[in-house]
């Protein structure tokens, strides 16, 4: 079974810090690595892509990828409340033949405090 | 434009009803998902189609049946639906289904929310 692991949370941080958000999978092949950002009965929304080793940076949000540790994180500089929301850990992961598809971790809940 | 649309926004049905979630986007795509998504769960895969085939069925029960009519629409067809079937049911599109990173990139709808009472 290939699988995505993220840390439940809930997360709780205070507006300004910066929130640090964990993410392992286990498929050693897996190429592509997604962060979605969903809000409370909202549909997910697209944060991150990430398919090299080391950090990609937009705004206040970088992605981190450790393809040796199997291991992707996502870092929130300057957190707003704007920003509570869970954040879903997606791993493109080969079905069988040229078949893919998105595995998703069950998704940290962010909380950030005004 | 990353517009995935999704109708109706919101469906009550009754366990004998039938009726169709509808998907559209204009973006080009041509690989679709339909995902069902419980209250605190994350986006469970449903089906695939890529190039309007069936791709991938996540072994899901035939009282859905999914289609693809053009590679622009995918529709989802419910029948005899139970009350553990509520759920927000999301569809998503993305430039392919293999090959280059960026055409992997999946594109949500904002979901219809489905009741069976």
């Amino acid at each position: 079974q290939k699988e995505v692991e993220q840390n439940s949370g809930p997360l709780s941080v205070p507006e300004g810090a910066i929130a640090s958000l964990n993410c392992t999978y286990s498929d050693r092949v897996s190429q592509s690595f997604f962060w979605y950002r969903q809000y409370s009965g909202k549909s997910p929304e697209l944060i991150m892509s990430i398919y090299s080793n080391g950090d990609k940076e937009d705004g206040r949000f970088t992605a981190q990828l450790n393809k040796a540790s199997q291991y992707v994180s996502l870092l929130i500089r300057d957190s707003q409340p704007s920003d509570s929301a869970t954040y879903l850990c997606a791993v493109r992961i080969n079905s069988g033949g040229s078949n893919y598809k998105l595995t998703f971790g069950k998704g940290t809940l962010l909380t950030v405090n005004p | 434009d990353t517009e995935v649309t999704q109708t109706p926004k919101h469906l009550v049905m009754g366990m004998t009803n039938k009726k169709s979630l509808k998907c559209e986007q204009h973006m080009g795509h041509r690989a679709m998902y339909w995902y069902k998504q419980k209250a605190k769960k994350p986006p469970e895969l449903m089906f695939v189609y890529s190039y309007e085939k069936l791709s991938i069925n996540e072994s899901v029960p035939s009282r859905f049946s999914p289609e693809c009519p053009n590679s622009s629409l995918l529709n989802l067809h419910l029948h005899a639906l139970q009350p553990e079937d509520s759920a927000l049911y999301l569809c998503a599109s993305s430039q392919g289904l293999a090959g280059g990173l960026a055409k992997n990139i999946q594109y949500f709808g904002a979901g219809t929310r489905l009741s069976v009472l």
